[in-house]
């Protein structure tokens, strides 16, 4: 599991401000994922990554923005952060295109004041 | 888009005692139907999957069923301990369009098991 790790594991940021949350893995996984997880809501998809340049939202995409220059970067920007996202952000990556275990790393607590 | 409901959202069990956590899900193309336990402050971990090919899959004390005409698939934990306490989440895998896929989670079963 050591394999995907975010940054920063803990950051608190101010309303209207910029903040990107980092994911590397050492795999070489083609899918990459960003979750938030939310009490009551469980775990909502953001946006997700088949490979790199190819990106997709997911559920919960608005107010996100996603790049993959690198297969082994997913990078998270919250371009104007706002209270609503506070939240803890789980980045996850997952070997192929057949369906695979999907490995999540140690999670981000972001709180936005 | 797929939609995954899953029941109940707390469960408090005796230790020894069997615990069943049930999901649904929505869309007949999804094939592929993972459990992940997350114990406080962790992250999620895979502890049991199961495809749609096969209707019934255990590992151990945890049991998997998937039931495709009624698009429902079962989580079942016996001998239950007090490590087994943790958050369960229920997933299906829905193959969008050309070679993505992704993974739905429900909103997860807050398992309690009492000594």
């Amino acid at each position: 599991d050591a394999g995907i790790t975010q940054s920063p594991r803990y950051k608190i940021t101010e309303t209207g401000r910029q903040v990107t949350l980092m994911c590397h893995q050492t795999w070489s996984h083609s899918y990459m994922f960003w979750y938030r997880q939310d009490l009551g809501h469980g775990l909502r998809l953001i946006y997700y990554s088949a490979a790199a340049d190819i990106t997709d939202k997911g559920e919960v995409p608005d107010g996100y923005v996603v790049s993959r220059s690198k297969t082994e970067n997913f990078p998270l920007t919250l371009e104007s952060a706002t209270r609503s996202q506070t939240s803890v952000y789980f980045c996850a990556s997952s070997e192929s295109r057949r369906n695979t275990e999907a490995f999540f790393g140690q999670g981000t607590r972001l709180t936005v004041v | 888009g797929e939609n995954v409901e899953q029941h109940p959202s707390t469960l408090s069990v005796q230790e020894g005692d069997s615990a069943v956590i049930k999901c649904t899900y929505s869309d007949s193309a999804s094939n592929y139907f993972p459990w992940y336990k997350q114990e406080l402050g962790k992250r999620p971990q895979l502890i049991i999957d199961i495809r749609s090919n096969v209707g019934e899959k255990k590992d151990q004390r945890i049991a998997v069923t998937l039931n495709k005409t009624a698009k429902h698939f079962s989580l079942h934990i016996t001998e239950t301990q007090p490590e087994d306490s943790a958050v369960y989440f229920c997933a299906a895998s829905l193959r969008s369009g050309g070679s993505n896929y992704k993974l739905t989670f429900g909103k997860g079963t807050l398992l309690t098991v009492n000594p």
